[in-house]
């Protein structure tokens, strides 16, 4: 059964400090893992998709890598805007996408 | 503009009652879905369609209806059935599932009193 785990599940940061989120999964055959924003009652935003082991991709702050067995969200010097929930997905053969419980991310001033 | 649009936003129904949420795209998607999110658990798939007039089960799918009569709707109805309805629901769409980008709406929110 693919499975996909996020830590930690709540980050706490001041205003500067850099920090990471994990996101391993366990799935056979990857076609993609996905990185996901969602804001207080709000539908998830969506953000980057990685497909092969080695690959990065940024926007702004945050830039997400990928390994065999995990991907990290690299959040550099973080502003109070960057406050969210980040949800990591992956996608496997021909059924939907298998979501994380997500790291719920709070960025003090 | 292009988007997925669910509403209603807020929505609050008596016990024993079905309720119906909408779900409508003009991304051209050839996939819907509907999630529920409740705290902590994340995203739970209910439903997913890849195909008019055809859908699949998701992993909590007992106590929900759904169909899929035109391309661009996906309707979920939440029955009588359903033990625990009060939740946040997203519906989502993309070209394909296999690996595709799924994109979300904003959300509806369901209270049963």
């Amino acid at each position: 059964e693919d499975q996909v785990t996020q830590s930690p599940e709540a980050l706490r940061l001041q205003e500067g400090e850099s920090s990471s989120l994990n996101c391993s999964y366990t799935v056979s055959g990857l076609r993609g893992l996905f990185w996901y924003r969602q804001d207080p009652g709000k539908g998830p935003e969506f953000l980057f998709t990685l497909y092969s082991a080695g690959e990065e991709k940024e926007k702004e702050r945050l830039k997400a890598t990928l390994t065999k067995k995990e991907s990290f969200l690299h959040i550099t010097a973080p502003k109070p805007e960057d406050s969210a929930t980040y949800l990591c997905a992956v996608g496997t053969g021909n059924t939907p996408l298998v979501f994380g419980k997500g790291t719920r991310l709070s960025v003090i001033a | 503009d292009g988007g997925i649009t669910q509403s209603p936003k807020y929505l609050f129904r008596k016990e024993g009652q079905n309720v119906t949420l909408s779900c409508e795209q003009n991304l051209n998607h050839d996939a819907m879905y509907w999630y529920r999110q409740d705290p902590g658990q994340g995203l739970r798939l209910i439903y997913y369609s890849q195909i008019v007039n055809d859908f699949q089960k998701g992993d909590i799918a007992e106590g929900y209806s759904v169909s899929r009569e035109k391309k661009e709707s996906f309707p979920l109805t939440v029955t009588s059935a359903q033990k625990n309805p009060t939740a946040f629901y997203l519906c989502a769409s993309s070209k394909l599932t296999s690996g595709n980008t799924i994109y979300f709406g904003e959300g509806s929110w369901l209270t049963v009193v």
